[in-house]
């Protein structure tokens, strides 16, 4: 059980392109969603937090503009990345919670999207 | 903000031995959660084990175990009769009460040697 879906998993285009990663809990309700991008042999950095129904949450130093979070679902949310350039090439990964806030339950994770803009 | 702290960036340990990687957190909460997360070469983030900060009981999950030393703020993973599929990214995340962050350390690259 608790499995995230992400997609797509890999995605190439042109800069000024905007683009477009789903990330759906596949058996269980995610009231809370997570997304992460990671730069190649590093941690894994919070953009937002994503909550169902309501604005998402961004962490400081991210562009809510450029990267527009909807989770207009019990089971999606999506992050559109905005006219992209070359220095938003990365890997991006979604989590889900299952469960209320504060329940110290695990975030279960997508398999990643990996953007590459040329 | 909560503080993780993985000291070993890189490891390595034969096939069937075992290895211990260390993580230590700051923190000044008295309940918490802790977690390892494993990261292969195909990127997905696998939860490895759960640890509730009140209960002193070290978790167990087959051949991984943990070492809480809850004065000592640190959180070590063993891992046991180590294979070639454990060969990953490790990462060690703390979670405070009552809320919804995940706070991660740098990591800790691990190789299995055959």
């Amino acid at each position: 059980g608790a499995v995230v879906s992400q997609h797509p998993s890999w995605v190439i285009c042109k800069s000024g392109t905007s683009v477009k990663i789903e990330c759906r809990s596949l058996d269980f309700q995610a009231t809370t969603m997570f997304w992460y991008r990671q730069f190649p042999k590093q941690s894994l950095m919070l953009m937002a937090t994503s909550n169902e129904g309501s604005k998402a949450t961004y962490e400081q130093g991210v562009e809510k503009d450029k990267f527009l979070i909807n989770h207009a679902s019990l089971t999606l949310s999506t992050l559109t990345v905005t006219s992209a350039h070359p220095e938003d090439s990365s890997f991006y990964i979604c989590s889900a919670r299952v469960g209320g806030q504060g329940n110290g339950q695990p975030q279960h994770f997508g398999d990643g999207t990996r953007l590459s803009i040329l | 903000a909560q503080t993780v702290t993985q000291s070993q960036p890189e490891m390595s340990v034969q096939e069937a031995e075992t290895v211990t990687l260390s993580c230590t957190y700051d923190t000044s909460e008295n309940n918490y959660y802790l977690f390892w997360y494993k990261q292969p070469p195909s990127r997905q983030m696998i939860l490895v084990i759960r640890q509730e900060a009140y209960k002193q009981q070290n978790a167990t999950e087959n051949r991984f175990s943990v070492n809480f030393q809850k004065a000592a703020k640190s959180f070590s993973l063993k891992i046991s009769d180590s294979q070639l599929g454990d060969t990953a990214m490790y990462f060690c995340a703390f979670m405070k009460p009552g809320g919804d962050q995940f706070y991660f350390g740098t990591g800790t690259s691990l190789t299995v040697i055959p």
